[in-house]
């Protein structure tokens, strides 16, 4: 079975400040992992995908995650905030594919002018 | 539409009525797929069709749940004797092949059962 840990559900950094979001997942077999995330009033987007090529990954608006077997992560990073990144990110496994995406809780991340 | 249609987008009901909440998939996605959040957690997968047969239906909680798509096109998810425990939002989304890489989610559509 697949699951991830998102520690933080709650992450409020300045503008212009480097923007982490952790995600740690367990898997049975070589995982695809994902990143989407949720403006209010609007449905889930992609930001980004592991699909065991390059193990860093660059999505859109400027966000990156690196796979790291060893420490079984996937974490989100932007090296400058923008308070249009303000929503709610889920990070999420699978065992390939899209079909039976497993999502964690989800992390709010706030933009402090 | 450009994008995943779902209605209504709020529905709410009393305990032991039936629900239905549709889903209109973008235009030649062929997969689609029903996922439920609740409040605080993530999405949590319900079923996925492959055209007009329901693929994988391994999350659907019990047998009040059931959900069809006819004509491989738009689909209906169907609660029978509502509960206050299936108070969430129902999330459908589609993808254009199966494995393609990136589903495209709906708004949602917010079930409460009083």
């Amino acid at each position: 079975a697949q699951s991830v840990t998102q520690l933080g559900s709650h992450v409020s950094v300045s503008e212009g400040a480097l923007v982490l979001l952790r995600c740690n997942y367990s898997s049975s077999v070589p995982p695809y992992l994902f990143w989407y995330v949720q403006y209010p009033n609007q449905g889930l987007q992609l930001l980004l995908k592991y699909t065991s090529a390059a193990t860093l990954v660059k999505g859109i608006n400027g966000f990156e995650a690196e796979f790291k077997k060893s420490e079984t992560s996937f974490h989100l990073t932007k090296p400058s905030a923008h308070m249009s990144d303000a929503a709610e990110y889920f990070c999420a496994v699978s065992k390939g594919g899209v079909e039976k995406l497993t999502f964690g809780t989800g992390t709010r991340l706030t933009i402090i002018p | 539409g450009a994008g995943v249609s779902q209605t209504p987008s709020n529905k709410v009901t009393e305990k032991g009525k039936y629900v239905e909440l549709r889903c209109d998939p973008i235009s030649g996605h062929t997969a689609l797929y029903w996922y439920r959040q609740s409040l605080g957690q993530g999405p949590e997968f319900l079923i996925y069709f492959q055209g007009t047969g329901a693929a994988d239906d391994s999350g659907l909680p019990n047998d009040r749940f059931f959900a069809v798509r006819p004509e491989g096109s738009v689909s209906t998810l169907k609660i029978q004797r509502t509960e206050r425990g299936d108070s969430a939002v129902y999330l459908c989304a589609s993808s254009f092949a199966q494995g393609a890489g990136e589903l495209f989610f709906g708004e949602g559509s917010r079930l409460t059962v009083l």
